[in-house]
């Protein structure tokens, strides 16, 4: 079965352009998380997704950053205009919505570089 | 106090050692837990769930103590492929069932030969 698939895998950019990643969750899967990772944060959940509507935003750091799912199979972060201090290791992780506590499952990750 | 907190590290033990890592987490309505493993510029993986007192999978064994509130990540006879960073994993008590998960910052374990 495929995986959480992400692209793209690196971007590299100049500051100030818009940035997209994108996502493909699980076929199946209920939820939809938006992660970043550095080494003096770790990771931080961004956002996420319940049968395609955001529930919990709390942690997009400003403004600049967006995210939709337009549809069960699809997503998209935009950071929007990027700065330097955006560069990070960006996960895409997808969950069943069955009852109980499930792990998530992450995306390969892109790896984002703002010059 | 940190929702999940991990021992950075680094634990560099030789091969076929016993090595074991705790989180300490804070809120004690939490109810399970994971161990994942995430080797470098890669992505985090689930390595074991910890639904009750604790769980088994060949050389790991994860323990939970709820009244002192933590986690442990037992590694028996250590391989050069262990050697990983593991991070410490609750459910945000805050969100039921939704999902969210506390990543705690992780352990990084070095096997040499």
């Amino acid at each position: 079965d495929a995986g959480v698939i992400q692209s793209p895998r690196h971007e590299v950019t100049e500051m100030g352009q818009e940035v997209t990643l994108r996502c493909k969750p699980i076929s199946g899967h209920d939820y939809l998380f938006w992660y970043r990772q550095t080494m003096m944060r770790g990771l931080e959940l961004l956002i996420y997704f319940n049968n395609n509507v955001p529930i919990d935003d709390s942690g997009m750091p400003e403004d600049r950053f967006s995210a939709k799912m337009p549809n069960a199979s699809f997503s998209t972060l935009k950071i929007q205009p990027s700065e330097p201090r955006d560069s990070a290791v960006y996960f895409c992780a997808s969950r069943p919505g069955t009852v109980g506590y499930q792990p998530q499952h992450f995306g390969d990750g892109t790896r984002l570089s703002i010059l | 106090r940190k929702e999940v907190e991990q021992d950075p590290g680094p634990f560099n033990v030789p091969e076929g050692a016993t090595v074991a890592f705790n989180c300490t987490y804070s809120n004690s309505a939490s109810q399970s837990f994971f161990w994942y493993r995430q080797d470098c510029r890669k992505e985090p993986k689930l390595l074991m769930s910890v639904y009750s007192s604790g769980n088994e999978d060949g050389r790991f064994t994860a323990q939970l103590n709820r009244a002192s509130q933590y986690i442990s990540l037992l590694i028996r006879d250590s391989k050069l492929s262990d050697s990983a960073t593991y991070l410490c994993v609750v459910p945000s008590p805050l969100s039921g069932n939704t999902g969210k998960l506390i990543f705690g910052q992780g352990t990084t374990l070095q096997v040499k030969p």
